[in-house]
């Protein structure tokens, strides 16, 4: 099983700053690597897949960097709506795995 | 507009059962691979299974010969048979569609199981 390891586990934030967030696979996952945002109260929302593509109605604010065991997710600008929770997913190979999450929390 | 809607939580007794459903509209289901992922507090998001549009299934190893996955394609639903539960069973369900990138597309809004006597 590949081992998703995120940090940190929270990050306090200013509105209107940026936020970056890291994930680690515990071996290499190529770029089949998803990040999900989860507001409270709701399911998991696709962010970015193939580790830097936007899903579709993402904005541009949000984008995904790495490949192989490093990745991280850049929010440019931190809008009221995105403190939440992030979680990172590799789909590599099964079983399909998740990181424990980042909660982002306004500062 | 995909619309995953699931059903059958609830309470149920160690060793019991329980069958989830999920009914799936606003694409083509039959086209579509199907997974569901639980949740719970301590545990995070953990992937359950996977059914493919060939009817092949996977499962992790924390549910094989436990739970089974299966559709029905007619009627566009999804839907999963969980057997022999346990406490650490306590989750809530996820209903996820499989974009054509392999990436998680549509989540439903989430059925809570509850494991305890």
């Amino acid at each position: 099983e590949v081992v998703m390891t995120q940090s940190p586990v929270t990050l306090s934030v200013s509105p209107g700053e940026r936020a970056t967030l890291s994930c680690r696979a515990g071996q290499s996952v190529s770029n089949n690597l998803a990040w999900y945002q989860q507001r409270p109260g709701q399911a998991p929302r696709l962010l970015v897949y193939d580790a830097s593509t936007r899903a579709t109605g993402i904005p541009a604010r949000f984008s995904g960097s790495g490949s192989g065991t490093e990745f991280s997710l850049t929010i440019s600008s931190l809008q009221s709506e995105d403190f939440a929770v992030y979680y990172c997913q590799q789909y590599n190979r099964r079983p399909y795995t998740f990181g424990q999450g980042t909660k982002l929390d306004i500062k | 507009e995909v619309q995953l809607v699931e059903s059958g939580g609830g309470l149920v007794q160690p060793g019991g059962s329980l069958r989830l459903s999920c009914a799936a509209s606003g694409f083509t289901f039959r086209t579509s691979d199907m997974h569901w992922v639980r949740q719970t507090t301590g545990k995070g998001l953990e992937w359950v299974s996977a059914i493919g549009t060939g009817d092949d299934t996977y499962y992790p190893d924390s549910v094989k010969g436990r739970f089974i996955v299966s559709r029905e394609n007619d009627k566009n639903s999804l839907f999963l048979q969980m057997n022999s539960l346990r406490a650490e069973d306590t989750a809530v369900y996820y209903c996820v569609r499989e974009g054509n990138n392999w990436a998680f597309d549509d989540w439903g809004q989430g059925t809570l199981v509850i494991v305890s006597s």
